[in-house]
This record gives structure tokens, sequence and C-alpha cells, in this order.
């Protein structure tokens, strides 16, 4: 199997703090792109990071990619109670063969 | 303005019947595509539409699945004689073309598969 692999599975933390998630693959990626998905929803995209790329910010968003570690971390600042949800890495490897999923990671923030 | 759309938003069939799954893409989007979520899971690629062109159906599990894309807008994925692990959500997204430069892929709500 090509996924690729979230840690923390789960993560809770107090609103205001940071939050952060990574994300490691096992292929030569074309890019990373980071999801949300809120519970019963559809997923939601929030930021894309090329492989010639190291960091990327998008409002309380950032992201950084370490492609000789094949790994990527989402970091969310001043988290929201609003911020609760499920958070995807996906990415397609060099061939293009492939749009493969983490299994996600759960975040809660506590108000 | 209007996003993908999917119906129905829940199904629930008994073991061995086949359903149809309904997906819009936006308006304009040439690129479709299907995906599969089991309960805690992460998402399954199924099958990607490109235009015209052949669709690449690499991820369906087995040959009960199949997808059609009529007049390259809506999508239709049907699972023959379904079974009880065919019981997941069924995510459709679209975007504009060139997938490997990573254009952004939109979701569609999802359609709720519960089979008995």
């Amino acid at each position: 199997s090509q996924q690729g692999e979230e840690d923390p599975q789960a993560l809770s933390i107090q609103e205001g703090e940071n939050a952060t998630m990574n994300c490691s693959y096992k292929t030569s990626i074309n890019n990373l792109q980071w999801y949300r998905q809120n519970s019963g929803r559809g997923l939601v995209h929030l930021i894309l990071i090329r492989s010639n790329e190291r960091e990327k910010h998008s409002g309380r968003l950032r992201v950084t990619l370490d492609t000789s570690k094949k790994s990527s971390s989402l970091l969310i600042t001043a988290s929201r109670a609003a911020d609760t949800a499920s958070y995807f890495c996906a990415y397609t490897d060099n061939y293009g063969q492939n749009f493969v999923f983490g299994p996600g990671t759960r975040l809660s923030v506590l108000p | 303005g209007a996003g993908v759309s999917q119906s129905p938003s829940n199904k629930v069939t008994e073991k061995g019947k086949d359903v149809e799954l309904r997906c819009d893409p936006i308006s304009g989007h040439t690129a479709l595509y299907w995906y599969r979520q089991s309960l805690g899971q992460g998402l399954e690629f199924l099958i990607y539409f490109q235009g015209n062109s052949a669709p690449d159906k690499s991820g369906l599990p087995s040959d009960r699945f199949s997808a059609e894309r009529t007049g390259g807008s809506v999508s239709t994925l049907t699972i023959q004689r379904t079974q009880q692990e065919d019981s997941a959500v069924y995510l459709c997204a679209s975007s504009l073309p060139s997938w490997t430069t990573g254009e952004t892929q939109y979701f569609g709500p999802g359609t709720r598969l519960l089979v008995l």
C-alpha cells in the first residue's frame, strides 16, 4: 500500500494552543495537500505545497515539507473550537498514477 | 456558486442488491474522482475520469464496481451484488484538468451507504 500516514491519530488541545500534525509518505511526490473534514461533511482543501517548496503559509496554517525525510507537517496556530475536524494529507506521486490519502488526524479543540 | 453534489445522501440496501450513486461535478471541471471512506479509515481512491480519456480504474476493489461519466459531466458509480463490506461513505470530487500538477479537488458531501 502506498497510503500515507498521519500522526498523531488523535489530538486534543485547548483553544488558543497550537496544533501540529505530521504526515509521512513512501514515494517520490509531485505535491502534497492538506484537507479538512468536519464531521458529516465533505472534504475541504486547505493548502498545497509542491515538491520544490519547503514551507507555505495560509492564514493560521503553516505547512512544511521535507522531501529528504518524506514528511510534512501542518501547524494550526491559535486554535479555535471551529478547527475541530479530521485533517488529511494527500499527495500524487511523480507518475501521477495515484492520489493517496492518509488515515487522518482527529483534532479536538476544547473551549 | 454550486459545488459538487451527490445523491442520495444516504442509502440503506440489502446484501446482494445493486446500488447506483450519482455525482454532479462543478460545471467546467473536466476531472472527476470517486473515493470511498470506510469508518475510521482514510480515503481510498476508486476511479478517475479526465475529459474524454479512458478512465483510470485502478482503484476499483472488484468487478462488482463500475462507473460511468455521461457527456463529460454527471457520473454514476454502480455497485452490483452489494456486500456488507461495501458499507462506507462514497465521496465524489471534481477539479480542473492536470491533476498531476495538483489542481484542487472539490469534494461533494458524500453518500453514506449501509449494506444490511
